[in-house]
């Protein structure tokens, strides 16, 4: 079964410096694996997602996410954080070959201080 | 949303009664997915479907009845309704194309309070 941690519960950065969010992922074979961003009272939306090919991912909203197989993580950045950046955010994998069903983290709250 | 509505969007409800959720996709994708979401635990997979008429248990889907008689519809049913099943319900969807490859877009959640 697949899995997803996500070690820190609140990430507190300045606004201007980067903000990184962590992802470690377990998974049988390759893995799909995306973030998602919920902003309060609302769904999640989507913002990037590895499936294969270039291990750097570009997503939304200036955000990247490094895949690395070595290490099983799948490392959320951003190079300047916004105070508009704060936000839950959420790492999710599923198998490559395997049924669809996603196995979400239990998501990071990030604050970015002005 | 990405096409995706959900009713109600809050509900109050008593222990015991059934409460039936409801979400709606303008989007024609094949996937339809139920998940509740908790503080600490993330989203938790309910009941998803493949197809009309084809539906399967997530990792919680005790106390929970699912139907789609149609592409467009997904029904979440609370059988009756306990304090524990108290959660945000999001709906989410997703298709099998070279666009969006199985990527999953939610809906904008049910907030249901069971006294």
């Amino acid at each position: 079964a697949q899995s997803v941690a996500q070690p820190e519960d609140q990430v507190n950065v300045a606004e201007g410096n980067p903000l990184t969010v962590k992802c470690t992922y377990s998974v049988s074979g390759n893995p799909y694996l995306f973030w998602y961003v919920q902003y309060p009272n609302r769904g999640l939306q989507f913002l990037l997602k590895y499936i294969t090919g270039d291990n750097l991912v570009k997503g939304s909203y200036g955000f990247e996410a490094e895949f690395n197989k070595s290490q099983t993580s799948f490392h959320l950045k951003k190079p300047s954080a916004l105070v508009s950046d704060s936000a839950l955010y959420f790492c999710a994998v599923r198998a490559l070959y395997g049924n669809n069903r996603l196995a979400f983290g239990k998501g990071n709250q990030v604050v970015v201080i002005p | 949303d990405a096409g995706i509505t959900q009713s109600p969007r809050h509900k109050v409800t008593e222990t015991g009664t059934p409460v039936t959720l409801r979400c709606h996709q303008t989007e024609n994708h094949r996937y339809m997915y139920w998940y509740r979401q908790d503080p600490g635990h993330g989203l938790r997979l309910i009941h998803y479907s493949y197809g009309v008429k084809d539906t399967d248990k997530g990792e919680v889907s005790d106390g929970y009845s699912v139907s789609r008689s149609k592409t467009e519809d997904f029904l979440l049913t609370l059988e009756s309704a306990t304090s524990s099943q108290t959660s945000v319900y999001f709906c989410a969807i997703s298709d099998m194309n070279l666009t969006d490859q199985e990527t999953q877009y939610f809906g904008p959640g049910t907030r249901l309070l069971v006294l």
